[in-house]
């Protein structure tokens, strides 16, 4: 049973490229969030998602940022034309659809993103 | 003022030493959550409480919801238990996902 897959490990950007983050959560797992941490700071919450839905995006920026969860493949977490305070480690955690567990999240290993 | 306040923010402690890591929160929760965060980045999720106590293994939290106030204690510390250590919240009222994080606890244990 693998646990949550975020691809890539390590992404470079020069500014004013597309970032792309994925995230593939636990087998049979329907929810995913996704957390920010930039250097030196503690983690963020960007996004909650469930299966073509988004929950809530309260702790996504305005503009040029991006999440989707289709019914079919991995979460993406989407940023347009990065700039240089988007370098940070993005992690994604996923929890089950129900029952006590559906608070316990479980993480992936995080994508650091480097923008040149 | 964070919402939710650790401390100490860095923790040194020779092998087999008892360690206690708190957290203070000022907000209506639903659950606390404390997470391991390894020097390679990864983050394991320890334990999700909301009310008393609970153990695994070496590791034990504790909550005080009339305080405001948890607990993680590791007890015979072993360097392989050096890692940073985060208290997190769901916030009463908000969505499951959205945790408010502490800033850690840097914990080193010296061989």
């Amino acid at each position: 049973n693998a646990g949550v897959m975020q691809n890539p490990r390590h992404l470079v950007r020069r500014r004013g490229q597309e970032a792309r983050l994925r995230c593939s959560p636990m087998k049979g797992h329907s929810h995913v969030y996704w957390y920010r941490q930039l250097p030196e700071e503690g983690l963020k919450f960007m996004v909650y998602l469930q299966k073509e839905n988004i929950i809530d995006e309260s702790g996504m920026p305005k503009e040029r940022f991006s999440a989707e969860f289709p019914k079919e493949g991995p979460s993406i977490l989407r940023i347009q034309q990065v700039v240089r305070g988007d370098s940070a480690a993005y992690f994604c955690a996923s929890s089950p659809p129900s029952g006590y567990s559906k608070n316990i999240q479980y993480f992936g290993a995080g994508t650091r993103l480097s923008v040149l | 003022k964070n919402e939710v306040e650790q401390s100490p923010q860095n923790l040194t402690a020779q092998e087999g030493e008892f360690i206690t890591i708190n957290c203070s929160y000022s907000v209506g929760i639903s659950a606390l959550h404390w997470l391991q965060q390894h020097p390679g980045g990864g983050i394991v999720s320890l334990f999700m409480l909301s009310s008393g106590k609970k153990k695994h293994g070496r590791l034990i939290a504790t909550i005080n919801i009339q305080e405001k106030h948890s607990s993680l204690h590791i007890t015979a510390s072993h360097p392989r238990d050096s890692a940073v250590y985060i208290c997190a919240v769901t916030n009463y009222g908000g969505s499951q996902g959205n945790l408010i994080f502490g800033k850690g606890t840097k914990l080193s244990v010296k061989p």
